[in-house]
């Protein structure tokens, strides 16, 4: 069955660094989606992206964060220059349509 | 925030139907009851949706009430696999429509 990768499993970053955070969707999925889940909290939204721009983001989602979808297959999120609380699981999903969001097994992000 | 309702815990027994509630009493009528699953810090995963039939897939059975301001998920046979926190959602049935997660219901099931 196809699924969504994302690499790495987790990273590692010093505060005020920049971090790409990787994502390989559903190789026909035209929908392409980024949440967080700080540790012990609910998951969030934080963007949507599809035909190459933003549909909708969450007010997480603010100049530091940006998405691309640089190839055909691959989609990444940006943080510019990282803070202690953007330290969270971070899963990408996908979405054929209308339908079901199908998700990855995130990216652990440590901020030190 | 999360338009839904659930307990935040349940048991169940090992090989015993797991049924999960679900209240949605301001759903509107274009919007769909979803179904995800988090196991562990795993990232989530579908388990069905439906509209106002009831729903049956390999992994569960949905059943939406006539009125559709509740639900049920039902694990018909459920194994210690799974354990997870499940989480009701209802959500327009829109491509770029996101996902608004609750707190869900913790769901162990006992050896």
């Amino acid at each position: 069955e196809p699924e969504v990768t994302q690499t790495p499993s987790h990273q590692v970053t010093q505060m005020g660094q920049e971090v790409i955070l990787r994502c390989v969707p559903i190789s026909n999925h035209l929908y392409f989606y980024w949440y967080r889940q700080i540790l012990g909290q609910k998951v969030e939204f934080l963007v949507s992206f599809y035909n190459n721009e933003i549909s909708e983001k969450s007010e997480i989602f603010d100049d530091q964060f940006s998405v691309e979808r640089p190839d055909g297959s691959n989609f990444t999120l940006k943080i510019r220059s990282t803070k202690l609380e953007d330290s969270a699981m971070y899963f990408c999903a996908s979405s054929l349509g209308s339908g079901a969001q199908h998700f990855g097994d995130g990216t652990r992000l440590s901020i030190l | 925030d999360a338009k839904t309702t659930q307990p935040p815990s349940m048991d169940c027994a090992e090989g015993r139907a797991a049924n999960l509630p679900c209240n949605h009493s301001t759903i509107s009528g274009n919007e769909y009851v979803y179904w995800y699953r988090q196991i562990h810090s795993q990232g989530p995963q579908y388990i069905i949706h439906g509209l106002k039939n009831n729903e049956t897939n390999e992994m569960a059975s949905l059943i939406i009430t006539e009125d559709r301001k509740s639900s049920t998920l039902i694990l018909p046979h459920a194994t210690l696999r799974d354990t997870a926190v499940y989480y009701c959602i209802v959500r327009v049935n829109f491509g770029n429509e996101k996902l608004t997660f609750g707190t869900g219901t913790r769901l162990t099931i006992i050896p």
